[in-house]
């Protein structure tokens, strides 16, 4: 089976320039998370789907990130514009409906210089 | 409100000796509890998890964790540290225990070094 696909893995961007973080969870999850990893504050929640809504944004760090989940299959996580200290690692996870284990991506390391 | 504390940033073992990874958890209810580990590069992996059945959960790679109630504890061990074991090990608790307002806390970390 896949599991979370993210894409791109690793990405070098300048200061200003948008970035478009990519998620297909797996198949038939109806949960789906975005966490970033830093070595300061460690692994945060960032903000989370439940059947593509919105359920929690409350660790979107300011009004430059932004979420969507247009369907089941994808969602993005953007970042405009981009600051060094958005420098981090960003995981998608999902989640199905009636577990309680999430399932992490390979992640997508963010390097803004 | 829910919360992880993972003592100790960094535990070093020679191979074969005992691993322990300590974490504590504040939860206002009945809480789900996670071990997942990271390796260099890569995502994170579930090792076992605690779900309201047996306090004594075995996880792959020859893990295994047991929920204190009493000590709001969930440490990880495993009797001999093996090379392959060297990553970062997260804790994390979920609050509520399932349902659609579902999400998982964190720990900061604990990095496993296993020396030869």
């Amino acid at each position: 089976d896949a599991g979370v696909i993210q894409s791109p893995r690793h990405e070098v961007t300048e200061m200003g320039q948008e970035v478009t973080l990519r998620c297909k969870p797996i198949s038939g999850h109806n949960s789906l998370f975005w966490y970033r990893q830093t070595m300061m504050r460690g692994l945060e929640l960032l903000i989370y789907f439940n059947n593509n809504v919105p359920i929690d944004d409350s660790g979107m760090p300011e009004d430059r990130f932004s979420a969507k989940m247009p369907n089941a299959s994808f969602s993005t996580l953007k970042i405009q514009p981009s600051e060094p200290r958005d420098s981090a690692v960003y995981f998608c996870a999902s989640k199905p409906g009636s577990g309680n284990t999430i399932y992490f991506g390979e992640g997508s390391w963010l390097t803004v210089v | 409100a829910q919360s992880v504390t993972q003592l100790g940033s960094h535990v070093s073992v020679s191979e074969g000796a005992l691993v322990l990874l300590r974490c504590n958890y504040s939860s206002s209810v009945p809480p789900y509890l996670f071990w997942y580990v990271q390796y260099p590069n890569q995502g994170l992996q579930l090792l076992l998890k605690y779900t309201s059945a047996a306090t004594l959960v075995k996880g792959i790679n020859g893990f295994e964790a047991e929920f204190k109630k009493s000590e709001t504890s969930f440490h990880l061990t495993k009797p001999s540290a093996h090379m392959s074991d060297a990553a970062e090990y997260f804790c994390a608790v979920s609050s509520p225990a399932g349902g659609s307002n579902y999400k998982l806390t964190f720990g900061k970390g604990t990095l496993l070094t296993v020396n030869p």
